[in-house]
């Protein structure tokens, strides 16, 4: 199975902050991840798919990178309403595998 | 607008069962994968469950295998999770999301429910 490691677990930054978030696979994944959102007591919102592609509807501050077994998140400019846990998922081969998230606060 | 609403949560005792639904709306049914996904009181993410858009292939994760069951109804355009000989540690809100295709093979999930609460305790 594909284990998905996200650093850090969790961050504070400030209201207009570039913030990235690593997402490491234990094995080769091409480019079968995706990034989420969840806001507390909320289900998860899909962002991003295929590592770096914007779902429809989902601001261009947010953006991803990577291939085979290391990924990046960054949000450009930190706004109040994306403080939130990000996490990501493989997608490449079953059991789907989720990292452990990062909770992004506000400093 | 894609709608997906989960039911059939509550509260069972260890070792005991329970069915969830997801009543599908606004996309044709049959043409999607599904996905179970669920998320323990305070705790990330876990894949537990998929199945085709036909339902003729199912996945499951280590932790379920044995003891869920995943369907579908495309008549009624409802997902379901049976879930059998429950654990404490199956406790979590139970998500129904909708991949991007039939097939279960590197689907993205672009839909997910609001989720269901199950809470297994004596």
């Amino acid at each position: 199975d594909i284990q998905m490691t996200q650093s850090p677990s969790s961050l504070s930054a400030s209201v207009g902050d570039r913030v990235t978030i690593t997402c490491r696979a234990s094995q080769g994944i091409s480019n079968y991840l995706a990034w989420f959102q969840q806001k507390p007591g909320k289900a998860p919102k899909s962002l991003i798919y295929a590592a770096s592609n914007l779902q429809s509807g989902v601001p261009s501050k947010f953006s991803g990178s990577g291939s085979g077994r290391d990924f990046t998140l960054t949000i450009s400019s930190l706004q109040p309403e994306d403080f939130a846990t990000y996490y990501c998922q493989q997608y490449d081969s079953y059991p789907w595998s989720f990292g452990g998230g990062t909770k992004v606060e506000i400093k | 607008e894609v709608q997906l609403l989960e039911s059939g949560g509550g509260l069972v005792q260890p070792g005991g069962s329970l069915r969830l639904s997801c009543a599908a709306s606004e996309f044709t049914f049959s043409s999607y994968a599904m996905n179970w996904v669920r998320q323990a009181p305070g705790k990330g993410l876990e894949w537990v469950s998929g199945i085709s858009g036909s339902g003729g292939s199912t996945y499951y994760a280590d932790s379920v295998k044995g003891r869920f069951a995943i369907s579908r109804d495309n008549s009624k355009n409802t997902l379901y999770l049976q879930m059998n000989s429950l654990r404490a540690e199956d406790t979590a809100v139970y998500y129904c999301a909708r991949s991007d295709r039939a097939s279960m093979v590197r689907g993205v999930t672009g839909y997910w429910g609001q989720g269901a609460l199950v809470t297994v305790t004596s």
